[in-house]
């Protein structure tokens, strides 16, 4: 049984490009959080995805969008990259909506 | 806004002895889930144990324990016997009964183990 993937597994950008990271959740799994890790911090929830909806965000500004598939997978989108952005953008996957959360190993994005 | 915070950005345990790592919260709520996460080298978070705050009895899995403290908004853990596969950044996370999904991270700990 495949875990959470996320592709791609490293993207480089300049500032002002936009970017769509991928996720695929586990199997079984209709529910998609995607979370934010600068270098030597702690994740930051950026929002989460619930039968194609977003269902609650965090405090992030609206460059950041996504979108939930009928087969539950996810992409977040991230337009006009600032440097700040870079990042390890994870992305977790549960079977509904507050149960275990299980991640994905991460895109590291780097602006340039 | 709930809060976790992680006041020890490394920690050193030699092989097969014991280490705490520390973590407090805040928040207003009474129902909430606690985790401790372990994210090795690899990057790959992982949960290592979970404490739902209406429980009194703390969570234990294994080698690993956790102190839990309602009223002093304290849930630190404990690594038993530590090997040198439990190095790795740990991370304390909160999330609210009422908020679907989102977790709340602490800053995390390095826990290094020497051999």
């Amino acid at each position: 049984d495949a875990g959470v993937t996320q592709s791609p597994t490293h993207l480089i950008k300049t500032r002002g490009q936009q970017v769509t990271l991928r996720c695929s959740p586990k199997s079984g799994h209709d529910t998609v959080s995607w979370y934010q890790q600068a270098l030597g911090q702690g994740p930051q929830f950026i929002f989460q995805y619930y039968e194609e909806e977003e269902r609650q965000r965090g405090n992030f500004p609206d460059r950041f969008s996504g979108h939930q598939f009928p087969n539950y997978s996810s992409e977040l989108n991230v337009n006009a990259l600032l440097l700040g952005d870079s990042a390890l953008y994870l992305c977790a996957s549960s079977p509904g909506l507050g149960q275990e959360q299980f991640f994905g190993p991460g895109t590291r994005l780097t602006v340039l | 806004a709930q809060t976790v915070t992680q006041s020890q950005p490394e920690m050193s345990v030699q092989e097969a002895e014991t280490v705490t790592l520390s973590c407090t919260y805040d928040t207003s709520e009474s129902d909430y889930y606690l985790f401790w996460y372990k994210q090795p080298p690899s990057r790959q978070m992982i949960l290592v144990i979970r404490q739902e705050a209406y429980k009194q009895q703390n969570a234990t899995e294994n080698r690993f324990s956790v102190n839990f403290q309602k009223a002093a908004k304290s849930f630190s853990l404990k690594i038993s016997d530590s090997q040198l596969g439990d190095a790795a950044m740990y991370f304390c996370a909160y999330r609210s009964a009422r908020s679907g999904n989102k977790l709340v991270f602490g800053a995390g700990t390095i826990l290094r183990v020497k051999s």
